[in-house]
């Protein structure tokens, strides 16, 4: 069973290019979670979807973050227009919907913003 | 404001000591979690520990919460060279009908061999 699987691993954009990363759930787990970590800091909470719903978006900044999780496929966070701030790790957990405590988590990908 | 604070930011000690990390936050939490980062990495799950809970181990791990100061220690006892990594609380708590977890920013430890 493989964990949450997150790619790309490493993303290199430059200013005001678009940024894609996907995260694929354990299987069986309908919960996604996005976090994002900037240098030498915590994880901090960004979003949290259930397939194909939002449920709590509270963490994403307001502008040029959005992120999907359709009925077939991975979830997708995306950033518009990158700023060098967007450089961080992001990552991505899954839990199956009746244990959202239990958050599994993924490698995840680094964005560096040139 | 940060809920997660961890103590100290860092920490270095020989191989065979112990290390001890404090973990204080603001609100009320169902749990808490202790994770490893090696740099660069993913983070590994090292212990859950539940809000009724005072005392867990697992191996060379044991964690303590304390509700009524809000605070938990993880201690990692006989360190090696292989331990040397950041280790972060995180308290889950649920608010309407999201479950999420608070990472605090860490504390980085090195173990010289």
């Amino acid at each position: 069973n493989a964990g949450v699987m997150q790619n790309p691993r490493h993303l290199v954009r430059r200013r005001g290019q678009e940024a894609r990363l996907r995260c694929s759930p354990m299987k069986g787990h309908s919960h996604v979670y996005w976090y994002r970590q900037l240098p030498e800091e915590g994880l901090k909470f960004m979003v949290y979807l259930q397939k194909e719903n939002i449920i709590d978006e509270s963490g994403m900044p307001k502008e040029r973050f959005s992120a999907e999780f359709p009925k077939e496929g991975p979830s997708i966070l995306r950033i518009q227009q990158v700023v060098r701030g967007d450089s961080a790790a992001y990552f991505c957990a899954s839990s199956p919907y009746w244990d959202q405590e239990t958050q599994y988590f993924g490698p995840g990908t680094r964005l560096l913003v040139l | 404001s940060q809920q997660g604070e961890e103590d100290p930011q860092a920490l270095s000690i020989q191989e065979g000591e112990n290390a001890t990390m404090n973990c204080s936050y603001k609100t009320s939490i169902n749990n808490l979690q202790w994770y490893r980062q090696n740099s660069g990495r993913g983070l590994v799950h090292l212990i859950l520990i539940r809000s009724n809970e005072r005392e867990k181990h697992s191996g060379r791990l044991r964690v303590t919460l304390d509700t009524s100061k809000k605070s938990s220690s993880l201690l990692i006892t006989a360190s090696r060279a292989a331990d040397t990594a950041s280790y972060f609380c995180a308290t889950g708590s649920s608010t309407s009908g999201t479950y999420k977890y608070i990472f605090g920013t860490g504390t980085r430890l090195k173990v010289l061999a």
